[in-house]
Parts: structure tokens; sequence; C-alpha cells
């Protein structure tokens, strides 16, 4: 079965103070692995897709990786306006797992002044 | 450039009442997807339709609950005789082609008392 698991649940950082978040998951397959931001009371937001290993992808602070069994969120250098849930999604190469993405818990990321 | 929409942004209803939710997509977008978001959860997948037709609907959680989509453009899911584990706030998401980012919209909360 497709899973996807986040770490930490929730992560507490200074403003300037650099972290990574953990995406860790199994599939038959993958066709490509998506992170989203979703902030309360909204829908998720689209970030990055990364399609195979040893990929990466930048967008101002966030840096997205990825390997064969994980995905790495990392927060350079980070401003409170980053705070947010950080959400990972696999989407499967194989019959229905292509039909749908499978998303993990997410981690609560806060960022303080 | 509109973004998905959703209606109603939230909905209380009485146990055993039916309800019915809206979804615009973005326009041009080919496929639809519907999710359930829990407190505490990850966002659990419902429905996806390519077009007017529903290739999986295996995230249904029960025969109460039912979807169409009509002219490849608005979608509606209803959820017959509500019961109180309904509660949750529903998302809609689209994108141009199955291997195409999902954008979302900000969701219906559905809350059964």
């Amino acid at each position: 079965e497709d899973q996807v698991t986040q770490s930490p649940e929730a992560l507490r950082l200074q403003e300037g103070e650099s972290s990574s978040l953990n995406c860790s998951y199994t599939v038959s397959g993958l066709r490509g692995l998506f992170w989203y931001r979703q902030d309360p009371g909204k829908g998720p937001e689209f970030l990055f897709t990364l399609y195979s290993a040893g990929e990466e992808k930048e967008k101002e602070r966030l840096k997205a990786t990825l390997t064969k069994k994980e995905s790495f969120l990392h927060i350079t250098a980070p401003k409170p306006e980053d705070s947010a849930t950080y959400l990972c999604a696999v989407q499967g190469a194989y019959g229905g797992a292509t039909n749908k993405l499978i998303f993990g818990t997410g981690t609560l990321l806060a960022v303080q002044p | 450039g509109a973004g998905v929409s959703q209606s109603p942004s939230n909905k209380v209803t009485e146990k055993g009442k039916d309800v019915e939710l809206r979804c615009d997509p973005i326009s041009g977008h080919t496929a639809l997807y519907w999710y359930r978001q829990s407190l505490g959860q990850g966002l659990e997948f419902l429905i996806y339709f390519q077009g007017n037709s529903a290739p999986d609907k295996s995230g249904l959680p029960s025969d109460r609950f039912s979807a169409e989509r009509t002219g490849g453009s608005v979608s509606t899911l209803t959820i017959q005789r509500t019961q109180q584990e309904d509660s949750a706030v529903y998302l809609c998401a689209s994108s141009a082609t199955v291997n195409s980012p999902l954008h979302f919209g900000n969701g219906t909360r559905l809350t059964v008392t």
C-alpha cells in the first residue's frame, strides 16, 4: 500500500534558523512527489514536483530534494511568513495509483521573529 | 485566471440531512478531484473525474456519498443522510492533465450536528 510519513509533526524555528522537513514514502513505482504549503483556512498551494532520485528544485528560501525513499524540504533563513503546514504527496506510476495523490499528515512550521 | 472556487465555504447541517457541495475548477482543466481533510488527518482521496466520467471512485467512504461533473466543468459532491463522522473540510482540486500539479480550492467546512 502506498504510504507517506512526514516528520516532525511540528517544528518551531527562530527567524533565520535553517532546518529541514522529512517526507518518507513507499510506493510501487513513483510517478511524482509533490510538496504543498497550506495556510490556516486555505487549500494547499503547490510548491514543487520531483520526479526522480537526485532531482532538486528551489524557490526562494525553499529547496526540495528527492532520494529513492524520501524527500527533504530545506528551509534556509526562514521568515515568519514561512509559517504554515507543509504537505508531501506521492503519485504512483501504475494502475489506479496514477489517478490520485497520497498525502502525508504534514509538518506544522512556526517561525518566530 | 480565477482559481478553483468552492461553495459554500461553510455548511452546518443536522444529522440525517442531505448536503450538496459545489466545485468550479480552473477553466480548461480536464481532471478534477475531491479530497476530505479531517482534524489531525492527512488529505483523504475521495473521487477523480476525467472530463465528465469518474474512472476512480475508490475513496468514497460509503454509498451515501456521490459526485457528478457536468459539461466537463462544475462538480457537485452530495452526501445523503449525513452523520457526525462526515464533519470535515471537503477540498476540490483541478489539474490540466492527470500528470499535472493539483490546484486546490479553499474547501467547504462541513459540520454535522
